[in-house]
């Protein structure tokens, strides 16, 4: 199993659309979450810190639960540059970090 | 503040080649890491350094790859010799303890 799954995509959404994308943690040890965003040939960005309170920015609300070791992201109102790749990001002691493999969002007009 | 700096930004080589990636990461930043990322894959980890030593190398090929960061700065990350399933883009990344963990644009290779 591996560390940090995430949906398989792609997903396919219209525009104004809400999606959300899920992201499980095996170690239980894991100190810190993030979210990247990656286009297509372009590095990974952050995108948002994942807080144990639930955090928002903009259209982004990113929920923890470390109980079930457990991540996701929503997104509100899509729109085109929405498209992109989502990474589920894991921190772990002495600045581990572990990637997802990504879930893939077309945003279509 | 400069970004993460990586060179070249691609590189064609024939398999048994060998193959050098640098990298020069944020100043101030103790923390470098190389990553692999396959195409339709998420960046996987391959060595992080913390100043000029080793914390994590264990997704590292040793019989092939091999990486250094002499002065706590820069880095290298070699491939000798190349096998067609190295193809990848080699991504650097930074970070100064918790904080501002940045990545470089990355060197893609192609192994023909």
């Amino acid at each position: 199993r591996k560390e940090v799954e995430q949906d398989p995509g792609p997903f396919n959404v219209p525009e104004g659309a809400t999606v959300a994308f899920n992201c499980t943690y095996s170690n239980s040890a894991s100190q810190s979450f993030f979210w990247y965003r990656q286009d297509c040939r372009k590095e990974p960005k952050l995108l948002m810190s994942v807080y144990s309170s639930g955090n928002e920015d903009g259209r982004f609300t990113a929920q923890l639960n470390r109980a079930s070791q457990y991540i996701s992201l929503l997104i509100r109102d899509s729109k085109l540059s929405d498209s992109a790749t989502y990474l589920c990001v894991v921190k772990r002691d002495y600045d581990k970090v572990i990637f997802g493999p990504g879930t893939s969002l077309s945003v279509i007009p | 503040e400069a970004g993460v700096a990586q060179s070249p930004r691609y590189k064609i080589i024939e398999k048994r080649q060998s193959v050098a990636f640098w990298c020069n990461p944020i100043s101030g930043h103790a923390t470098l890491y190389w990553y692999q990322q396959i195409l339709g894959q998420g960046p996987k980890l391959l060595i992080q350094f913390q100043n000029n030593g080793v914390v994590d190398d264990s997704q590292l090929p040793k019989d092939r790859f091999s990486a250094e960061r002499l002065k706590g700065v820069d880095s290298t990350l070699k491939i000798q010799p190349a096998k067609l399933e190295d193809s990848a883009v080699y991504l650097c990344a930074s970070s100064f303890r918790l904080v501002g963990y940045t990545f470089g644009s990355g060197t893609r290779l192609t192994v023909v």
